[in-house]
Formats: C-alpha cells, sequence, structure tokens
C-alpha cells in the first residue's frame, strides 16, 4: 500500500459528461502529480500542486483542470469527455524537497468513455 | 528532444533465471533516473533511483547500473520468481530543485516469468 488514496476506482460514462477523480496523498507529502496512461503508451504527465499553487504544468488538455484542497487532497476535472479520453488515470505524491525523491503512485482511476 | 528509450518491449523468461533490461535515454540536463514496477492495473512502485554520480543501486534481487557518459541504463533481475512479472519503467529526470513535474516515462518492458 502506497499510502496514496485514489477514488473512484472505475468510471464509465459517456462522451459529452464531466467527472471528477480525487486523489489523498501520503501524510506529510505536499506535491500531488496527475498522470495519463492510455493503452501501451507511458505515463504521460498532466499537472503538479505544491501546497495548494500549481507547480507545473505538462500536456494537459483545456478540458481538463485540477485544484489541490488546504487539506492536500487533490481533485482533477475532465470535462467534454471524449472516446480518446479513455485511460487510466494516475496521481502521485511526494515530499518534493530536493526533486530527488520518491513519487508515491495510487492505485488509479480505470476511466472508460464510451 | 527528451526521450526514454526501453528494450526489448516484451521478454519471457523462466522462473530462477536471471534477466537484463536496458533504457536509453536523451534527457538533457540530467538529475537522476529511476526504475519503477508497475502490476498490471495498479500504479508504478519505485525500486530504485540514481543520481549522475551513482552507478549501481541495489533492491534486494534488482540491481540497476546507470553509465551517465554513455545515457544508458540496466535494470537486471536475479533469480527470477512469478511474482516479477510485470512492466518495468524507466524514468528520467531533467530537473533539479523540488519539482519532479518534468519526469520522463519509458513506455516500459513487460516482463512475463513462467514457471
Amino acid at each position: 500500500d502506497s499510502g496514496v488514496t485514489q477514488t473512484p476506482k472505475h468510471l464509465i460514462t459517456a462522451t459529452g459528461q464531466r467527472v471528477t477523480l480525487r486523489c489523498s496523498p501520503r501524510s506529510g507529502d505536499l506535491s500531488v502529480y496527475w498522470y495519463q496512461q492510455s493503452l501501451d503508451q507511458g505515463l504521460q504527465f498532466l499537472i503538479q500542486y505544491y501546497n495548494g499553487e500549481e507547480r507545473a504544468k505538462g500536456n494537459i488538455l483545456e478540458r481538463f483542470s485540477a485544484q489541490q484542497f488546504p487539506d492536500l487532497h487533490s481533485e482533477l476535472n475532465l470535462s467534454s469527455l471524449e472516446l480518446g479520453d479513455s485511460a487510466l488515470y494516475f496521481c502521485a505524491s511526494s515530499v518534493d524537497t530536493t526533486g530527488n525523491e520518491k513519487l508515491f503512485f495510487g492505485s488509479g482511476t480505470q476511466l472508460s468513455v464510451l | 528532444k527528451n526521450q526514454v528509450e526501453q528494450s526489448p518491449q516484451s521478454l519471457i523468461i523462466l522462473e530462477g533465471k536471471n534477466c537484463t533490461l536496458q533504457c536509453n535515454y536523451t534527457v538533457s540536463p540530467f538529475s537522476n533516473l529511476r526504475w519503477y514496477k508497475q502490476d498490471t492495473g495498479r500504479g508504478p512502485v519505485s525500486l530504485t533511483i540514481m543520481t549522475f554520480s551513482e552507478n549501481t543501486k541495489s533492491n534486494g534481487r534488482y540491481t540497476a547500473t546507470l553509465d551517465a557518459d554513455t545515457k544508458q541504463s540496466s535494470l537486471h533481475i536475479t533469480a527470477s520468481q512469478l511474482s516479477d512479472s510485470a512492466s518495468y519503467i524507466c524514468v528520467v529526470s531533467g530537473l533539479r530543485g523540488g519539482s519532479q513535474g518534468n519526469l520522463i516515462f519509458g513506455k516500459g518492458t513487460k516482463l512475463s516469468v513462467k514457471p
């Protein structure tokens, strides 16, 4: 158990809909990262929050947004969903003092857009 | 362009045998290189992290090597077990400092260990 909790585990929805994925980081970790993993593809970095503030942005679509709350949990909002958004979405957390620390990953949310 | 290439794409070995997975990268500047193990449908789990000054690191039956001059790394698995069946992902960080938003992930090597 990594200590990172993601909900829900599975999500099935239709095109055009909006969903919210939730992540609780490990106790003490200030950084939360979101990743997308499509079938047979490497993990793609979406966005990072550190102590409530956006710190880095990757290949995140404009239809996607995220935020980190005062209790450090984070939510990833996906809107106007398309078939191609079907993927595993992972959240990871880290203390991020030097940048050389481990990333701890949650078990992911499997999103299926039908 | 920053890239991480892994080989082979997939590998099948018999239980008890050793194997070596390869990773070549073009990420610059270089901060650290990590190997992760990802079971099907689960999140990746860190095996090793090496900075540019380290050329080998072990974690049980897993030994990673790094040659920062040739930009190559390998992960050696000794006396494989059925539970080693997973994807092994090489990840390179090009940033120094407090953010890991610049991690570049390889596509992984899918290892199957057969009895």
